[in-house]
């Protein structure tokens, strides 16, 4: 049973747009959050993060919401550039625990 | 600048090889992790470790070994390579209790 879902396999966004990826999750012990980014054929890097202390962070284009109550959090790129294309990975952990992964969203940013 | 380093990249072997994975971090990071990828899948915990001689089974069952005995490196090793072991192996290192793993590049492995 998947504890982290990301329900949209692909998202498509022109240049300059605002992306909006998404995720949900079942576990309500989960207190940390974490997006990640991978290119193909490279390990994935670490994006940002949300602690379920607060509702939002932000760093630079990249900021991530977090609904607790809807065990929901989303991460939104804006401006997009075609440079974000990639893979993204939504993450949580319990506790300090292993994290947990979702499926990923291939994100394309069309020029 | 990675600071985390998998070796090889990518590998082809034949059914029944031996085969180990190289892991090596330079951050000093207590726990470290493998995670198994299928194309278009999460990544799935194989294995993971809370520092020297501890190693434990994660979420995934798998054939695969790993052992820790310095800090700074963390190999897995297969016995005996099975085409349903093809996959990319990605390894990651943390700082716990609740900081963002770094990974390594991967290994793409093909077993035929």
């Amino acid at each position: 049973d998947q504890q982290v879902k990301q329900n949209s396999p692909s998202l498509s966004v022109q240049e300059g747009r605002i992306s909006i990826l998404n995720c949900d999750y079942t576990n309500s012990m989960f207190d940390y959050f974490l997006w990640y980014k991978k290119y193909p054929a490279e390990g994935p890097t670490f994006l940002i993060s949300i602690s379920s202390i607060k509702d939002k962070n932000e760093d630079g284009r990249f900021t991530v919401f977090l609904n607790k109550s809807a065990k929901h959090l989303s991460l939104h790129i804006v401006p997009s550039q075609p440079g974000d294309s990639a893979v993204y990975f939504c993450a949580a952990s319990a506790g300090g625990q292993n994290f947990v992964f979702g499926p990923g969203t291939r994100l394309s940013v069309l020029p | 600048e990675a600071d985390i380093y998998q070796t090889p990249r990518y590998l082809v072997i034949g059914t029944g090889k031996k085969i180990t994975l190289e892991c090596s971090q330079t951050m000093g990071h207590d726990k470290m992790y493998w995670y198994q990828q299928d194309p278009g899948m999460e990544l799935h915990l194989i294995h993971y470790s809370y520092g020297v001689n501890s190693t434990e089974k994660g979420d995934l069952s798998s054939e695969s070994t790993v052992s820790r005995i310095r800090t700074e490196h963390f190999p897995l090793t297969l016995e005996s390579a099975r085409p349903s072991h093809t996959s990319q192996y990605l390894c990651a290192s943390s700082e716990p209790p609740n900081t963002e793993a770094f990974f390594g590049q991967g290994t793409r492995l093909t077993v035929v």
